[in-house]
């Protein structure tokens, strides 16, 4: 089976640097996601992590440890516009297929 | 390139009445996924395709949820009888490697009375 962990919600300040966590554990992995979802719309791919270590793609930045069933996704210099929800997804063993977590919801305060 | 489409955007029907949705995924994306998203949660999945073959239908209410996928492009989805517990969001999804991740479609909101 498969069982991922993030936490329900987070509050952060405009301009500050926020850190959303997932833990997993899962019968396979072959890769994990994080994808963005604004309220009402489609989750759209934000990051892929296959091998350990820290993933940089603008104020984004991913990280995982396999060994720890570990991944946090990195959010610096927040703007409004990042108030959305961050769902970690794990491509288990076998065919490639995406379970989510339940999804963090980030709110971006003044 | 086009996104994945879906329609209709929004439905809203009676419990024990039958709905269908329709999702046409990006040209030449061999995988074609179902996922439902009840409100607070994240997507679940309901059924993967690879081309016009049933890859994993284990978690898909086959009592009263089924989907084809004709001639490995488009797909419908249909739900008959509904019951109050299917109100969720539902996304369809296509994929052509692993590197790249879904590309989701808008999804259709489907509210039972």
């Amino acid at each position: 089976g498969q069982n991922i962990d993030q936490p329900t919600e987070m509050t952060a300040t405009e301009g500050a640097i926020v850190q959303i966590n997932c833990t997993y554990q899962t019968s396979g992995f072959n890769g994990l996601f994080w994808y963005q979802q604004h309220a009402g719309e489609a989750p759209t791919f934000l990051s892929y992590n296959v091998l350990d270590g820290l993933e940089e793609k603008g104020r984004f930045s991913s990280f995982l440890s396999r060994s720890k069933g570990y991944s946090y996704l990195l959010l610096k210099e927040l703007q409004m516009k990042d108030s959305a929800s961050y769902l970690c997804a794990v491509d288990g063993a076998g065919s490639y297929q995406l379970t989510f977590g339940k999804g963090t919801k980030l709110s971006v305060i003044p | 390139e086009a996104g994945v489409a879906q329609s209709p955007r929004y439905k809203i029907i009676e419990k024990r009445q039958s709905v269908a949705f329709w999702c046409n995924p990006i040209s030449g994306h061999a995988t074609l996924y179902w996922y439902q998203q009840i409100l607070g949660q994240g997507p679940k999945l309901l059924i993967q395709f690879q081309n016009n073959g049933v890859v994993d239908d284990s978690q898909l209410p086959k009592d009263r949820f089924s989907a084809e996928r004709l001639k490995g492009v488009d797909s419908t989805l249909k739900i008959q009888p509904a019951k109050l517990e299917d109100s969720a969001v539902y996304l369809c999804a296509s994929s052509s490697d692993r590197v790249r991740g879904y590309t989701f479609g808008s999804g259709t909101r489907l509210t039972v009375v």
